[in-house]
């Protein structure tokens, strides 16, 4: 998954408990972005980082919060889950060279 | 606001017959569309890039196609590897950097 990892792969969570997704890069990419991914709708751009120190939100950001410490690593943070945020959530890298972003394999997140 | 719809929802194939998806969007101003193959249970893979009108990108038996309004995935004798979801998405240059604008996807079965 062009250097992109995710953990954890699942993860289930009572509505109100907090947990971080992780996501993680090998390849010195300065962009870095969340994506959540439900049945029927397109992939939709949570919150995003254009490099170290610089956080932006994207479509969908309340409920969710994202630092960028690193250039490798882009954690998002879920502070009290709900059931509406039962997703599979997607982290992508790119560049500003090419435009392409490449995404990681995911964690199935599901809120009880 | 940006839109990107994609068509048909679902395709069904028997193996070596061609076939096209399609991709209409709208945008202010394109400055990318981009093909993604997604497998179940994985995240989106990178395709082809398109920047203009007129331009074509191949790759084994798929190639994309964009005009000013739409873009096509052609499927040449396709193989039931090539069963996949195929995500369209655009970069509006009037838009946020980095923000990519998701179709819902096309379920493709091949069937041998």
């Amino acid at each position: 998954n062009a250097g992109v990892t995710q953990t954890p792969k699942f993860q289930v969570l009572k509505t109100g408990q907090s947990m971080t997704l992780q996501c993680a890069q090998d390849m010195n990419h300065e962009y870095m972005s969340w994506y959540r991914q439900d049945p029927g709708m397109g992939l939709r751009l949570i919150h995003y980082s254009v490099g170290a120190g610089i956080t932006d939100q994207g479509e969908v950001p309340n409920g969710y919060n994202v630092s960028r410490s690193t250039t490798e690593d882009f954690p998002l943070r879920l502070l009290s889950a709900a059931p509406s945020q039962t997703s599979v959530y997607f982290c992508a890298i790119g560049t500003a060279s090419t435009d392409t972003q490449y995404f990681g394999p995911g964690t199935r997140l599901t809120v009880l | 606001e940006d839109q990107v719809t994609q068509s048909p929802e679902a395709l069904r194939l028997q193996e070596g017959e061609s076939s096209s998806l399609n991709c209409s969007y709208t945008v202010s101003g394109l400055r990318g569309l981009f093909w993604y193959r997604q497998d179940p249970g994985k995240g989106p893979e990178f395709l082809f890039t398109l920047y203009s009108a007129g331009e074509e990108k191949e790759k084994e038996r798929l190639k994309a196609t964009l005009t000013k309004k739409e873009s096509f995935l052609h499927i040449t004798a396709p193989k039931p590897e090539d069963s996949a979801t195929y995500l369209c998405a655009v970069y509006d240059s009037g838009g946020s950097n980095y923000k990519l604008t998701f179709g819902k996807g096309t379920l493709l079965t091949v069937n041998p």
